[in-house]
C-alpha cells in the first residue's frame, strides 16, 4: 500500500514569497491533516479535512495560509506572504476516518530567508 | 502549562537496554493514545495506538497508559542503534476533531 506522498521535499524562499504544497493521501482515506512542526517541537495541527470539507482550521494562520482539497482526494496548502517564522517542516498526514489513526509523509522542509 | 510535557532529552543508553519514555498530560478528555518514532529528516511513523488504559505490546515495543496519574509510558526492549530517532506521544479525546496534540518529543541514542 503506497503511503502519504508529498511535494515538495525542499523548499527555499524569500520573505514575502508564496509557495505552496502539495499532498496525496493514503488511498480510501477520508480524513486529512497538514501540521506544522518547527524545529525541536512536535507537530501542530494546521488544518483538517472530512472529504473535501474542513472540519478544524482554528489553529491555520488565515491571513497568509491557505489550503484546499477540492475532489476530497489530494491537496494543496499555500502559504501568501511567507514570513521568517515559517521555516519549518509541513506534514500531511491522512486517517481511514476521523478518530483513526493517522498516517504522515515525509514532510516538506521549508526555509524562509 | 503544556497539554502534553515530554522531556526532550537527549537520552543516551548502550545497546541491548531497557529504554522508557514518558508522557504527562493535564486533559483529562484524552482517551487515545499513541507513541510516533521520527528519523532525521523524515515523517513520523506510528508505533503504537492505543484506547483507554493499559497495557499493549508489539515485538520489542511496550506501550502504558495510567489514566489516573495521567501519564503515558513507551518502553523498548534489547533497544539497538536503529532505534536512535526522536519519540512522540500524541493524544487526542473521543469527540469533537479528535485532534492529535503532540509532545515536543524525546531524542533517543542507542549506542553501539
Amino acid at each position: 500500500e503506497a503511503g502519504v506522498a508529498q511535494s515538495p521535499r525542499y523548499k527555499i524562499i524569500e520573505k514575502r514569497q508564496s509557495v505552496a504544497f502539495w499532498c496525496n493521501p493514503i488511498s480510501g482515506h477520508a480524513t486529512l491533516y497538514w501540521y506544522q512542526q518547527i524545529l525541536g517541537q512536535g507537530p501542530k495541527l494546521l488544518i483538517q479535512f472530512q472529504n473535501n470539507g474542513v472540519v478544524d482550521d482554528s489553529q491555520l494562520p488565515k491571513d497568509r495560509f491557505s489550503a484546499e482539497r477540492l475532489k476530497g482526494v489530494d491537496s494543496t496548502l499555500k502559504i501568501q506572504p511567507a514570513k521568517l517564522e515559517d521555516s519549518a517542516v509541513y506534514l500531511c498526514a491522512s486517517s481511514l476516518v476521523e478518530g483513526a489513526e493517522q498516517y504522515f509523509g515525509p514532510g516538506t522542509r521549508l526555509t524562509v530567508t | 502549562q503544556k497539554e502534553v510535557e515530554q522531556d526532550p532529552g537527549p537520552l543516551s543508553v548502550p545497546e541491548g537496554a531497557i529504554v522508557s519514555l514518558n508522557c504527562t498530560y493535564s486533559n483529562s478528555a484524552f482517551q487515545y493514545f499513541m507513541w510516533y518514532r521520527q528519523y532525521s529528516r523524515k515523517g513520523p511513523e506510528l508505533l503504537m495506538y492505543t484506547y483507554s488504559s493499559g497495557n499493549k505490546e508489539d515485538g520489542r515495543f511496550t506501550a502504558q497508559v495510567d489514566k489516573s496519574s495521567k501519564y503515558i509510558s513507551l518502553f523498548i526492549r534489547d533497544s539497538q542503534p536503529s532505534d536512535s530517532a526522536t519519540y512522540l506521544c500524541a493524544m487526542s479525546a473521543t469527540s469533537g476533531t479528535y485532534k492529535y496534540i503532540f509532545g515536543t518529543g524525546t531524542r533517543l541514542k542507542v549506542l553501539a
